[in-house]
């Protein structure tokens, strides 16, 4: 079946440190790939997306690769600011999926110190 | 509205109580889903509107769970007879078109029962 796994949490960094949250994922073709972010007391945000192999989702600084021989899409981003401690999800949306609904991995909580 | 609104934000049941929860997504969108967020967990997909078409209801744990949509915008989510493993956030969540398009949420509906 489908699923995603992130590297599990809480992360701690110091502020302008390089970030990487690891995301591998299993589906049947080439599903469609995301990062949502969730900000303390509000919704879910897309962050990124790469729909085909190889594609390159960026936003905020952030980055994150499809990769499928490695069936990964870990995020990167290069200096990071307190502001983007949240809570990171890594999901995909099926192939052969009716109406577009999303699978997520169990989060990753990033915790940003000046 | 601007974006997806739930309500009530926050919901103490005590066990055995009927609860419902609304959504009122962002308006003219055509799908609609419904997802569950358990604590440190990441939100897993209970069922999905297209307009007032209920089209997947795979997600829903039991027959205490029941959504509609009765005129393809607000959508309630119902539980009946709740019980402590239901203690989750629910997200509401909607996009402009059905298949591979961005999914905007709501901030959920936490409930808690008791």
């Amino acid at each position: 079946g489908n699923s995603v796994t992130q590297m599990e949490g809480p992360v701690t960094l110091s502020e302008e440190a390089f970030l990487t949250i690891n995301c591998t994922y299993t589906a049947t073709g080439y599903p469609s790939l995301f990062w949502y972010v969730q900000y303390p007391g509000e919704g879910l945000q897309l962050l990124l997306k790469a729909t085909k192999a190889d594609d390159k989702g960026s936003n905020k600084g952030f980055e994150a690769t499809y990769r499928k021989e490695t069936t990964s899409f870990h995020l990167e981003k290069g200096s990071v600011q307190v502001s983007d401690s949240a809570v990171y999800f890594c999901a995909l949306r099926p192939i052969y999926n009716q109406g577009g609904k999303l699978i997520f991995g169990q989060g990753t909580e990033l915790s940003v110190k000046p | 509205g601007a974006g997806v609104s739930q309500s009530p934000r926050y919901k103490v049941a005590k066990r055995g109580q009927d609860v419902a929860l609304r959504c009122d997504p962002i308006s003219g969108h055509v799908s609609l889903f419904w997802y569950q967020q358990a604590l440190g967990q990441g939100p897993e997909f209970l069922t999905y509107f297209q307009n007032e078409a209920q089209l997947d209801k795979s997600g829903l744990p039991s027959d205490r769970f029941f959504a509609e949509r009765p005129e393809g915008s607000v959508s309630t989510l119902k539980i009946q007879r709740t019980q402590q493993e239901d203690s989750a956030v629910y997200l509401c969540a909607s996009s402009p078109r059905e298949g591979n398009t961005e999914a905007f949420f709501g901030q959920g509906t936490r409930l808690t029962v008791v």
